[in-house]
């Protein structure tokens, strides 16, 4: 495709359910991120895949949450045992270099967990 | 690590007014900086980059943003304001430390231009 595609846009959930979030990157991209952009908190940093290389997991805020990315394509954000503090949008973005490339981002996830 | 600071979170101009939104990060090294914007309803998308060279850079609607070092700061300028420009802007950082391109964000800014 074009661009960066997420789904599902929007995910209502119950508190305690798990989660699985979608991401298709921009074709040729070897780099892909997760961010999560909180009410008032900007875009926080939640995991980055490179190629075949180890994913960067620094980011992510328990063990509830996990990503894999299926070769070297699609990614799947995963979070375990939902909780009220973890809705936020989920966005992930793509790019071509890892160095100096730009990141160009999808539409994003709406995550509610009631 | 990195940390990026808006200073302004909610700007309110009225159309033709320039508008200066400022930057700060906090990383010694070399660094990548960024503007991105998000319109209502849209993605964020790329407002302007700066990598190397001229620290003053220009990016798409008349954008620019200045670079200086010795303040870490890269402040984002626009001489008029449009109507079209309501939407919030996010300071972006990107910091060598091996770690390849992953991004540190200020908070935003909300910007609302009112005609």
């Amino acid at each position: 495709g074009a661009g960066v595609s997420q789904s599902p846009s929007n995910k209502v959930t119950e508190k305690g359910k798990d989660v699985e979030l979608r991401c298709d990157p921009i074709s040729g991209h070897t780099a892909l991120y997760w961010y999560r952009q909180s009410l008032g908190q900007g875009l926080e940093f939640l995991i980055y895949f490179q190629g075949n290389s180890a994913p960067d997991k620094s980011g992510l805020p328990s063990d509830r949450f996990s990503a894999e990315r299926t070769g070297g394509s699609v990614s799947t954000l995963t979070i375990q045992r939902t909780q009220q503090e973890d809705s936020a949008v989920y966005l992930c973005a793509s790019s071509s270099d890892r160095y100096n490339g730009i990141q160009y981002f999808g539409a994003g996830t709406r995550l509610s967990v009631l | 690590a990195q940390s990026v600071s808006q200073h302004n979170h909610h700007v309110i101009l009225s159309e033709a007014a320039s508008l200066e939104l400022g930057c700060n990060y906090s990383y010694g090294g070399t660094v990548n900086l960024f503007w991105y914007v998000q319109y209502p309803g849209q993605h964020l998308q790329l407002l302007l980059k700066y990598f190397s060279g001229d620290p003053l850079v220009k990016g798409i609607k008349g954008f620019e943003a200045e670079f200086i070092k010795s303040k870490f700061s890269f402040n984002l300028r626009k001489p008029s304001v449009q109507w079209s420009d309501t939407a919030e802007y996010f300071c972006a950082v990107n910091a060598f430390t091996g770690g390849g391109n992953k991004l540190t964000f200020g908070t935003g800014t909300q910007l609302k231009v009112e005609l």
